[in-house]
């Protein structure tokens, strides 16, 4: 199993561009999550997935978007991108209230 | 609002010192406590799920304990590659799948 994987690995932006940061499963987890990771700084949590067709808000969802078509699939939306949104993103899955499991991560530079 | 706490924020270890790292929250009914070994440049790792007071978990060199108000992560006789920062969340009965993570303790074990 590959488990958590993330694309792209870097990523620069100019102010205003937009972009996707894709994260796939293969651990058939029905939960899924978007974390961003600022230097020194614990994980806040962007959005969350109970399953296919079903996403809420966590602690810092403004400027982003998240669509569950699939099981497998939690892509992230980036509309507008402003320098804020520099960090490091990461994708997590679990089963149910279990641990989650990380992504490597993508490193989001917005100039 | 759940509230986790880590301390210290940094520590240096010489091989083989034992030490403690330490992590206090305040949670609105405590369903588990998570801790995770985050590399350089890499997603966090699961390590352990902690979730009634008096549990306590090993694995290697490492030992996780919990009481009602906070964990402690054991090292006991550290090595170089035990260099990471550790990270604790905390997930609450009312929370659903979310965790709240405390911000670090970044770990250097000296050879």
């Amino acid at each position: 199993n590959a488990g958590v994987t993330q694309t792209p690995k870097f990523r620069i932006l100019k102010i205003g561009q937009s972009m996707t940061l894709q994260c796939t499963q293969d651990m058939n987890h029905n939960y899924m999550y978007w974390y961003r990771q600022d230097p020194g700084m614990g994980l806040k949590l962007i959005y969350y997935s109970v399953g296919a067709g079903i996403t809420d808000k966590g602690e810092v969802p403004n400027g982003y978007n998240v669509s569950r078509s699939t099981t497998e699939d939690f892509p992230l939306r980036l509309e507008l991108a402003a320098p804020s949104q520099t960090s490091v993103y990461f994708c997590a899955s679990s089963y149910q209230r279990y641990e989650q499991f990380f992504g490597p991560g993508t490193r989001l530079t917005v100039l | 609002e759940d509230q986790v706490t880590q301390s210290p924020e940094a520590l240096r270890l010489q091989e083989g010192e034992s030490s403690s790292l330490n992590c206090s929250y305040t949670v609105s009914g405590l369903r588990g406590l998570f801790w995770y070994r985050q590399d350089p440049g890499k997603g966090p790792e699961f390590l352990f799920t902690l979730y009634s007071a008096g549990e306590e978990k090993e694995k290697e060199r490492l030992k996780a304990t919990l009481t009602k108000k906070e964990s402690f992560l054991h090292i006991t006789a550290p090595k170089p590659e035990d260099s990471a920062t550790y990270l604790c969340a905390v997930q609450a009965e009312t929370s659903g799948s979310r965790l709240t993570f405390g911000e670090g303790t970044q770990l250097t074990v000296n050879p």
